[in-house]
């Protein structure tokens, strides 16, 4: 694949239930990152992934948000006991390894609505 | 803390020239990314600033003044296809911080 891809695009669900966001990051990649961003507003950071370093979870909303990597390939995004203010576009990126001047490559994001 | 200041949104003519500005306030600072996001698609790199001074990319060119915590894009020779938004984002402790975004609104 030449792109970050992400899945599902979009995700209709009711208030209390769990999702799971899924990412594939562009390969050889080391580094990958989580945002969420509101209708209308920017990009705010959840989590990083840097190879096999332990993540920085320090954007994460609230405990019913976690994230998995494993390696170097594949992310999950879990948000269990979905609210309405969980609904927001989720986006992730990659960038070949972690640094300001690496380019990060988004995703399509995936739409999330909670009823 | 990090923050970021845009203008919310602006408003060109086709074939002008328009300059979006950010000013920042972090504690650390490495340089100054610009993204693009069309409406409903992925933000997309623009450019990096690390030092002070002017990057050319093509029609598109980013400023930095580190010492004023003040950088622009600037957009020149003006496409209907530049109607986006076009955010900021500063690099510290392992992270991106964003802008909230400008709308960039481009008439004929």
């Amino acid at each position: 694949g030449a792109g970050v891809s992400q899945s599902p695009s979009n995700k209709v669900t009711e208030k209390g239930k769990d999702v799971e966001l899924r990412c594939d990051p562009i390969s050889g990649h080391t580094a990958l990152y989580w945002y969420r961003q509101r209708l209308g507003q920017g990009l705010e950071f959840l989590i990083y992934f840097q190879g096999n370093s332990a993540p920085d979870k320090s954007g994460l909303p609230s405990d019913r948000f976690s994230a998995e990597r494993t390696g170097e390939s594949v992310s999950t995004l879990t948000i269990q006991r979905t609210q309405q203010e969980d609904s927001a576009v989720y986006l992730c990126a990659s960038s070949l390894e972690r640094g300001p001047t690496d380019t990060q490559y988004f995703g399509p994001g995936t739409r999330l609505t909670v009823l | 803390g990090q923050s970021l200041e845009q203008p919310s949104e602006v408003t060109a003519v086709e074939g002008a020239i328009v300059q979006i500005n950010c000013t920042y306030q972090t504690s650390g600072f490495y340089g100054l990314s610009w993204y693009q996001q069309h409406d409903g698609g992925a933000p997309t790199f623009l450019s990096y600033n690390a030092l002070d001074g002017l990057e050319e990319t093509g029609r598109f060119s980013s400023f930095l003044s580190r010492s004023d915590s003040y950088g622009y894009l600037l957009l020149q020779e003006l496409q209907m296809k530049d109607s986006a938004s076009y955010f900021c984002a500063v690099y510290n402790f392992n992270k991106f911080y964003f802008g909230s975004g400008t709308k960039l609104n481009v008439k004929p």
